[in-house]
């Protein structure tokens, strides 16, 4: 059962217009949210986080949305550059739960790509 | 700073080998965590270690997995024996404080044939 899910595995925009990432999630435990953005052959990098105590995050181009009451959080790339074209995944961490909460839950990714 | 470095960046081997995938976490930081990335399954949390010490391996698959981190610069992950469903890119990454974004090394590309 996925607790994250990136509903979109592709998503094709025009350079310079505004690209919308969405993941929605079902463990109402999630404490802190990320997202990842990952290129062929590397490894993930990361992005840009929020805590669930707040409901928005900037970081330059780069702002994530959260609404709690829908379980659902968005990245906003604006503008979009051809080198954002790379795959993006949501992660969670379930900050109450005892052992793993350290560990993150990913999503299954959204492949972004930025149309000249 | 070097960041998370795994090695081998690619590893091929047999179905019943002994298969060892190392990490070097980035220095300072105290908690490392082992990744595995399947097509099916996605990014899937495997075991992590806080200050040289597993905390959470309920994702290990199986009792064929096995992970250690004798000191804070050094960890492995070992598949002994191996089978072709292993294949996949297994993570290293680190972290410096509980919570804190994770950061990824660039993984190694497992093939069992």
């Amino acid at each position: 059962d996925q607790q994250v899910k990136q509903n979109s595995p592709s998503l094709s925009v025009q350079e310079g217009r505004i690209s919308i990432l969405n993941c929605d999630y079902t463990n109402s435990m999630f404490d802190y949210f990320l997202w990842y953005k990952k290129y062929p052959a590397e490894g993930p990098t990361f992005l840009i986080s929020i805590s669930s105590i707040k409901d928005k995050n900037e970081d330059g181009r780069f702002t994530v949305f959260l609404n709690k009451s829908a379980k659902h959080l968005s990245l906003h790339i604006v503008p979009s550059q051809p080198g954002d074209s790379a795959v993006y995944f949501c992660a969670a961490r379930d900050g109450l739960s005892g052992g793993g909460a350290d560990g993150l839950t990913f999503g299954k990714g959204t492949h972004l790509i930025i149309q000249p | 700073d070097a960041g998370v470095i795994q090695s081998p960046r690619h590893e091929v081997t047999e179905m019943g080998q002994e298969v060892t995938l190392r990490c070097k976490p980035i220095s300072g930081h105290d908690y490392l965590f082992w990744y595995r990335q399947t097509m099916m399954r996605g990014l899937e949390l495997l075991i992590y270690f806080n200050n040289n010490v597993p905390i959470d391996d309920s994702g290990m698959p199986e009792d064929r997995f096995s992970a250690k981190m004798p000191n804070a610069s050094f960890s492995t992950l070992k598949i002994q024996p191996s089978e072709p469903r292993d294949s996949a890119v297994y993570f290293c990454a680190s972290s410096l404080i509980s919570g804190g974004p994770q950061y990824f090394g660039a993984g190694t590309r497992l093939s069992v044939l």
